[in-house]
């Protein structure tokens, strides 16, 4: 069975750019959570998504922004990128909301020149 | 807010070394707890996970027991393998609060031969 895919696994932007970060979650999971982790660091939460709706949001600012189509894969969008949004952008899924164990997939990595 | 506080890395042992990470957390509620695995260049793989007191998780000859009343969820294998060096992460879900993973700051393993 196909775990947690994103899309794309490298990616080279500069500041003031956008990017666009894809995730399909495995399949019957209805429950997709996105990861901020930088170097060093734990991941950092910043949206969850359940049924095609906003379930959780972490503290980043409104130039993060993201979506659930109908089959349950979902978008990171960030915007005005900024040379510390570089990062692994990790995206999670799920059963459902609560208490389930999340599978992760290999992440994105952004980097901002 | 809820918390989770792991042992600083790194860690160095040699192979068949008895391995112990603590972790400790705060949280209201009953939290589940789970640890996560990070291989080098690889994204997070679930390990093991509790979702109530006195519960004790396991895989892969790892182990480790949910105790509400010192608040742990230390991690423990009996005889490390040079297959385990990794990053270790400790995390609550609370669905209580933001229904979002809670992270330690991870622990670095790393076994010699």
């Amino acid at each position: 069975d196909a775990g947690v895919t994103q899309s794309p696994t490298h990616l080279i932007k500069t500041r003031g750019q956008h990017v666009t970060l894809r995730c399909s979650p495995i399949s019957g999971h209805k429950s997709v959570s996105w990861y901020q982790q930088v170097l060093g660091q734990g991941p950092q939460f910043i949206f969850q998504y359940y049924e095609k709706e906003e379930r959780g949001r972490g503290n980043f600012p409104d130039r993060f922004s993201a979506r659930q189509f109908p089959n349950y894969s979902s978008e990171l969008n960030v915007n005005a990128l900024l040379l510390g949004d570089s990062a692994l952008y990790l995206c999670a899924s799920s059963l459902g909301q609560y208490n389930q164990p999340q599978h992760f997939g290999d992440g994105t990595r952004l980097s901002i020149l | 807010g809820d918390s989770v506080t792991q042992m600083e890395g790194p860690v160095t042992l040699s192979e068949e070394a008895f391995l112990t990470i603590n972790c400790t957390y705060t949280a209201t509620g009953y939290p589940s707890l789970f640890w996560y695995v990070q291989y080098p260049g690889e994204g997070l793989q679930l390990l093991l996970k509790a979702t109530k007191a006195d519960d004790k998780g396991s895989n892969k000859g790892f182990e480790a027991t949910y105790r509400k009343e010192t608040t742990s969820f230390h991690l423990e294998k009996g005889s490390v393998q040079v297959s385990d060096s990794a990053v270790y992460f400790c995390a609550l879900d609370n669905a209580g609060n933001n229904r979002k993973l809670i992270w330690g700051l991870g622990t670095s393993l790393a076994v010699n031969p």
